[in-house]
């Protein structure tokens, strides 16, 4: 039968633990990454970045980690708080002689539990 | 507030209406686009501007017309359009660089979205 809706992999944590998000990306020549977060009735809200001459890249309790031999990103959430429950999306950049265009993952969505 | 604003935030219509998105930004930016999110597939880019030129439309059917009169101001008209076409539409807006000029990381910034049901 058709599918109702994208099935998106969920994440649920405990409030205080650590969360990690995972995001496999197709295009080995990708130079740019970005997190995004989208919290129900917003737009995609920029988390943090980084570019392909890193590995590791930390920001106010999140850190992203970017493993470009197996075209893996992840990003940690450290003391997971209620208010960050919401869809991550991972989107590596597609670059044109502008710049770059994103090409965004399906989104995990994370749950906190109290 | 990301500064990029987008009006209206709900829109209902019937396929044979005739309705436009719109999006402003107060970034300074020079690019502009415009993504469809629906429950089915990932979040998909549909039109680029840079500097008030389209530079990419990506196989977006012609019920949707995007139009770009300056580098603050993004403009989606739709015309009869389909129940699939039901979805939160997205605007964004970015630095871009210049054709040619070294390539630049420049994140989107994303505005709230019109969720847009097609009856």
């Amino acid at each position: 039968g058709e599918s109702v809706g994208l099935h998106l992999p969920t994440l649920s944590v405990q409030e205080g633990d650590n969360s990690i998000i995972n995001c496999a990306y197709s295009n080995s020549a990708s130079d740019y990454f970005i997190w995004y977060k989208q919290e129900s009735g917003k737009g995609p809200q920029f988390i943090i970045d980084i570019r392909s001459n890193m590995d590791k890249r930390q920001g106010q309790r999140v850190t992203v980690l970017l493993n470009k031999t197996v075209k893996h990103l992840s990003l940690q959430i450290a003391a997971t708080q209620p208010g960050d429950s919401a869809v991550y999306f991972c989107a590596e950049a597609v670059r044109d002689n502008y710049g770059q265009n994103f090409v965004f993952g399906p989104g995990t969505r994370l749950s906190v539990l109290p | 507030e990301t500064g990029v604003t987008q009006t209206p935030r709900h829109l209902v219509m019937g396929m044979t209406n005739k309705k436009s998105l719109k999006c402003e930004q107060h970034l300074g930016h020079n690019a502009m686009y415009w993504y469809k999110q629906s429950a089915k597939k990932p979040l998909e880019l549909m039109f680029v501007y840079n500097f008030k030129e389209q530079t990419e439309n990506n196989s977006v059917p012609s019920r949707f017309s995007p139009e770009c009169p300056n580098s603050s101001h993004l403009f989606l008209h739709l015309h009869t359009l389909q129940p699939e076409d039901s979805a939160l539409y997205l605007c964004a807006s970015s630095h871009r660089g210049l054709a040619g000029v070294p390539p630049s990381y420049n994140e989107q910034f994303f505005g709230p979205g019109t969720r847009l049901t097609v009856l």
